[in-house]
């Protein structure tokens, strides 16, 4: 079946590294998405990864992806207080098809 | 465009009452999705449309659940006599077809049923 899960929290101080990991049981996952929400906003999508990559980097974000285990993870470099956000990773076994999200991690960044 | 627009922001209805919500998506997307998100959860699939068509409905839309979208456009989300269960943030989303970098979304509709 379809299953993402995810730590709830995550602290971190300010300018520190943020991991934040995922993991998920459908081997059949094609794409792989982290998304953004803050409070009382919809959702951003912030980075993503194709099945057959095993890493990537987009500014401050790195996305490391583990087939085997199928674990995802979001790592921020110099986190800043404004990335404190609730953090989405989500599966989708097609390109346009639906999404199926984790629970999300809460990011607190403490000055 | 300013992207995927959704009415109303706030929704608090009575038990038993029937609500609906409105969505426009960004103009050139033909798919067109509509998730539900309870408090400290993700959002949850509910259904998705490309142009007209409803491809696919979760299990979690039930029978006072109805989805439509009439002329590939905008689309509505009905509720039929809501239930305190029903009491979540129902948001939408679109994008182009086969589009891989994932959807837009809009901030949703929050729904308070007493």
């Amino acid at each position: 079946g379809e299953d993402v899960e995810q730590s709830l929290f995550l602290s971190v101080r300010e300018g520190d590294s943020s991991v934040i990991n995922c993991t998920y049981t459908d081997s059949s996952s094609t794409y792989l998405y982290w998304y953004k929400q803050e409070p009382g906003a919809g959702l951003q999508l912030l980075t993503y990864i194709f099945s057959n990559m095993d890493m990537k980097q987009d500014q401050r974000l790195t996305v490391l992806l583990n087939k085997k285990d199928k674990h995802l993870s979001l790592r921020i470099a110099d986190t800043q207080t404004g990335d404190s956000a609730i953090y989405f990773c989500a599966e989708s076994l097609s390109s346009g098809g639906k999404l199926i999200f984790g629970q999300g991690t809460e990011l607190s960044v403490k000055p | 465009d300013t992207g995927v627009s959704q009415n109303p922001r706030h929704k608090i209805t009575k038990r038993g009452q029937n609500v609906t919500f409105r969505c426009d998506p960004i103009s050139e997307h033909n798919r067109l999705y509509w998730y539900r998100q309870t408090l400290g959860q993700g959002p949850e699939f509910l259904t998705y449309f490309q142009n007209e068509a409803q491809l696919e409905k979760s299990r979690l839309l039930s029978d006072r659940f109805s989805a439509e979208r009439p002329k590939g456009s905008f689309s509505t989300l009905e509720i039929q006599r809501t239930e305190q269960g029903d009491s979540a943030m129902y948001l939408c989303a679109s994008s182009a077809n086969e589009n891989v970098y994932g959807y837009t979304f809009g901030s949703g509709t929050r729904l308070t049923v007493v």
